[in-house]
């Protein structure tokens, strides 16, 4: 199956500041989706880029996708205490039928 | 309000027994999802389905069972075949397989007793 593999594990900052997570994958894909998961919640679909698009922003967020490195970033702008989550990427390929998360980006943002 | 519903939000099993998680969606998503999640982990899938009357196994279907009889409900059994079943149960349902977002639940906590 695919899966993404998220970097760093955690992150801690001060609010205001930028936030930058990673997403590595194996394989080609179709596309990547980016979520969010509050404590203890079920996961909350942030954006999804696709394979022929290198980069899409929503917000404050910004997501960049770079298939000849089978890497993908999320960029969080201007950061608040409420942005505090952990965050998972999920690469798609069509073949396989579904997608896989890895372990996650744990964000701290401090106020 | 549409969405997906999992319920009990928290479950508690004594070693040996079946217990059955229940999602149910209203919207109308013909693809739906379970993941398992272990504190500090990611979602690792256990069975998805596609369709009515169909579905596969994930990455950890062994000790689980699923059923898809009807579009909006999809439920759950932990089996006693499960060496390890405490963790964070989470549904998810999506209307395709291709390019769509998928809408999650909030979770159904188990823990063996």
């Amino acid at each position: 199956s695919q899966q993404g593999e998220e970097d760093p594990q955690a992150l801690s900052i001060q609010e205001g500041e930028n936030a930058t997570m990673n997403c590595s994958y194996k394989t080609s894909i179709n596309n990547l989706q980016w979520y969010r998961q509050n404590s203890g919640r079920g996961l909350v679909h942030l954006i999804l880029i696709r394979s022929n698009e290198r980069e899409k922003h929503s917000g404050r967020l910004r997501v960049t996708l770079d298939t000849s490195k089978k890497s993908s970033s999320l960029l969080i702008t201007a950061s608040r205490a409420a942005d505090t989550a952990s965050y998972f990427c999920a690469p798609l390929n069509t073949n396989a039928g579904k997608s896989t998360f890895g372990d996650g980006t744990t964000l701290t943002v401090k106020p | 309000d549409g969405g997906i519903t999992q319920s009990p939000k928290y479950l508690f099993r004594k070693e040996g027994q079946n217990v059955t998680l229940s999602c149910e969606q209203n919207l109308n998503h013909d693809a739906m999802y379970w993941y398992r999640q272990d504190p500090g982990q990611g979602l690792r899938l256990i069975y998805y389905s596609q369709i009515v009357n169909d579905f596969q196994k994930g990455d950890i279907a062994e000790g689980y069972s699923v059923s898809r009889e009807k579009k909006e409900s999809f439920p759950l059994t932990v089996t006693s075949a499960q060496k390890n079943p405490t963790a964070f149960y989470l549904c998810a349902s999506s209307p395709c397989i291709v390019d769509c977002e998928a809408f999650f639940g909030q979770g159904t906590r188990l823990t063996v007793v």
